[in-house]
């Protein structure tokens, strides 16, 4: 098993360019999550997915779009990049989401927007 | 509202010193608090967690207890390597929300050989 992966590791964007970040897991898990990490901070979810085809907003959603056509995967999408967005991702998955279930996390986009 | 309070890093220990990494909580109802480790280059993998009052969780040496009177899961280990050079986060959840997580800042732990 590969676990969750993510692609790409880095990037630097330009001020109003769109990119997406790739996440697939292969553990068959129904939760997925995006958060993001910025300097010195904790970890913020961006968007879940409690199952293909269902999306919902965590706490810092608004510059950013996700879809789940399948399982495995959930793309982050950003539309128009803006410096704020300048951060680490980490996509994550679970097998439920009951309050003690642990979450496999990718090793990380950083991007950049300059 | 939902807060995870860590201390502040970073620590630098010499191998073989007592580690202790605080963390206190704010959530409504009854978290399982955990604590995730995220060594250079790689993502986040759990260490540990407790789901109930007074539960200990421990993995590789580290422990930590939940304390409800005290809203507190601080992360212990009484001989750390070099090999635990890392950023530790505490996180806690509850079911209703999904599970989803709410992070600590994390504490970049360096031990020096």
């Amino acid at each position: 098993n590969a676990g969750v992966t993510q692609t790409p590791k880095f990037r630097i964007l330009k001020i109003g360019q769109s990119m997406t970040l790739q996440c697939t897991q292969d553990m068959n898990h129904n939760y997925m999550y995006w958060y993001r990490q910025d300097p010195g901070m904790g970890l913020k979810l961006i968007y879940y997915s409690v199952g293909a085809g269902i999306t919902d907003k965590g706490e810092v959603p608004n510059g950013y779009n996700v879809s789940r056509s399948t399982t495995e995967d959930f793309p982050l999408r950003l539309e128009l990049a803006a410096p704020s967005q300048t951060s680490v991702y980490f996509c994550a998955s679970s097998y439920s989401g009951t309050s003690d279930n642990e979450q496999f996390f990718g090793p990380g986009t950083r991007l950049t927007v300059l | 509202g939902n807060s995870v309070t860590q201390m502040e890093g970073p620590v630098t220990l010499s191998e073989e010193a007592f580690l202790t990494i605080n963390c206190t909580y704010t959530a409504t109802g009854y978290p399982s608090l955990f604590w995730y480790v995220q060594y250079p280059g790689e993502g986040l993998q759990l260490l540990l967690k407790a789901t109930k009052a007074d539960d200990k969780g421990s993995n590789k040496g580290f422990e930590a207890t939940y304390r409800k009177e005290t809203t507190s899961f601080h992360l212990e280990k009484g001989s750390v390597q070099v090999s635990d050079s890392a950023v530790y986060f505490c996180a806690h959840t509850r079911g209703s929300t999904l599970g989803r997580l709410y992070f600590g800042r994390g504490t970049q732990l360096t031990v020096w050989p």
